[in-house]
């Protein structure tokens, strides 16, 4: 059984251009969470999605920031317009359902750099 | 709002030393304590998790504690060994969110 997959791990992208960030959650896991590691910050949630709904998106950026998680397919953290502040590593995670006895398990993150 | 402290930030210890690593948390009414590692560029590597109701968790050379009504949790890590070397992460989770503290910076020395 595979764990929480994300891809590209690495990205690089110039001022200006899009990034999308790519997360498989592990089989059997409708619920994902995404999180934003700044350099010399500690992890920060941004939002939690399940199946084509978006249930708390509390801590994401108010503009160029969005996600999805379709009903087929990736969940997709996308960032337009990216900026140097955006450089970060996004780590994505997932559980079974909502339920606080459930654990969120992590994927290796993507590392997103913005020259 | 929640808020999750780490201290120290760094931590420098000869190989062999038993070690304890702090944190502390606002908010008393958090449903787990959870404890990652995190080597340098690579992902979260859960340790150990406790549940509310529970007091501590251990694995292998590792012992968590969770103190709720003081808002303390410590990682216990026995005979450090070099490959201890790395970030441990303390979080909370808090409704659909987890608190991440930023982390104790762990240096084994051999």
């Amino acid at each position: 059984n595979a764990g929480v997959m994300q891809n590209p791990r690495h990205l690089v992208r110039r001022r200006g251009q899009e990034a999308r960030l790519r997360c498989s959650p592990m089989k059997g896991h409708s619920h994902v969470y995404w999180y934003r590691q700044l350099p010399e910050e500690g992890l920060k949630f941004m939002v939690y999605l399940q199946k084509e709904n978006i249930i708390d998106e509390s801590g994401m950026p108010k503009e160029r920031f969005s996600a999805e998680f379709p009903k087929e397919g990736p969940s997709i953290l996308r960032i337009q317009q990216v900026v140097r502040g955006d450089s970060a590593a996004y780590f994505c995670a997932s559980s079974t359902d909502y339920s606080t006895y459930n654990e969120q398990f992590f994927g290796p993150g993507t590392r997103l750099t913005v020259l | 709002k929640q808020e999750v402290t780490q201290i120290p930030a760094a931590l420098s210890v000869p190989e062999g030393e038993n070690l304890v690593l702090n944190c502390s948390f606002t908010d008393s009414a958090i449903y787990n304590l959870q404890w990652f590692r995190q080597d340098p560029g690579k992902g979260l590597t859960s340790l150990l998790l406790i549940q509310s109701s529970q007091r501590e968790q251990t694995s292998g050379r590792l012992n968590a504690s969770l103190d709720k009504s003081s808002g303390r949790s410590t990682l216990y890590i026995a005979a450090s060994q070099p490959g201890d070397s790395a970030t441990y992460l303390c979080a909370g989770r808090r409704d659909d969110k987890i608190i991440f503290g930023k982390g104790t910076r762990l240096h084994i020395l051999p």
